[in-house]
């Protein structure tokens, strides 16, 4: 079965950049979508196919996708920012369509 | 604006079945996926399959065809999820999520299956 693996947790200090990489066979030729959750609360979409931010979603969050890597990047990051992050994959014609990686701790210091 | 919005909070006993409804409004129902997604307590997210109900085409992540049914009442504009016996291991929150890339999230469906 596919798998996409992420780091399970990434620790930055405020104002800095934060990496956050999703790795799987063949990923750029997938779109990668990234997926915030907060305690408590449902996931957020901050960006999708590789690169692109939806309404709302501040300049601050990026996307990129390369070789066997997708990256999250989260610049100036906020307090606010910490949360679970989650790379997904939506391939209809494969056996395993959808994929989520297994999630990214990311703590504020 | 875009909403889905799930069922309420279910507490079942191992061998019961349950059905889960996810309404979307705001948008055209039957021209976007909708997804389902399962987070057992203390975990990450998990894909379990998805429907378009325009034409009820739906995929299953191999891992839960079998013991889940997803379908979808396009008069209603509403998904679905349910199981026919459930179990213990059952225990977790289910997601609803709009299109393949899940640009918006129902509230969530707690369910608790405990004898």
């Amino acid at each position: 079965s596919y798998g996409l693996t992420q780091p399970p947790s990434v620790s930055v200090a405020p104002g800095q950049t934060a990496k956050i990489s999703c790795g799987g066979d063949n990923i750029r030729e997938k779109g990668v979508h990234w997926h915030q959750q907060k305690p408590g609360q449902a996931p957020v979409l901050v960006v999708y196919d590789d690169s692109d931010r939806p309404s709302g979603i501040p300049e601050r969050f990026s996307g990129s996708n390369s070789g066997k890597m997708a990256t999250l990047t989260i610049s100036r990051v906020e307090a606010g920012d910490e949360a679970d992050y989650y790379c997904l994959i939506w391939d209809p014609s494969s056996d395993h369509p959808g994929v989520f990686g297994g999630g990214t701790k990311l703590t504020v210091l | 604006e875009v909403q889905l919005v799930q069922s309420g909070a279910e507490v079942k006993k191992p061998g019961e079945s349950l059905k889960i409804s996810c309404k979307g409004s705001g948008y055209t129902f039957a021209i976007y996926w909708v997804g389902w997604v399962r987070q057992m307590p203390g975990k990450g997210l998990e894909w379990m399959g998805i429907i378009h109900p325009g034409d009820s085409d739906i995929r299953y992540n191999p891992s839960f065809q079998g013991h889940v049914t997803i379908s979808a009442d396009k008069s209603t504009d509403t998904a679905f999820l349910q199981w026919n016996s459930l179990k213990a291991s059952d225990t977790a929150i289910y997601y609803c999520a709009r299109g393949g890339l899940f640009d918006y999230w129902g509230q969530g469906t707690l369910v608790t299956v405990s004898s």
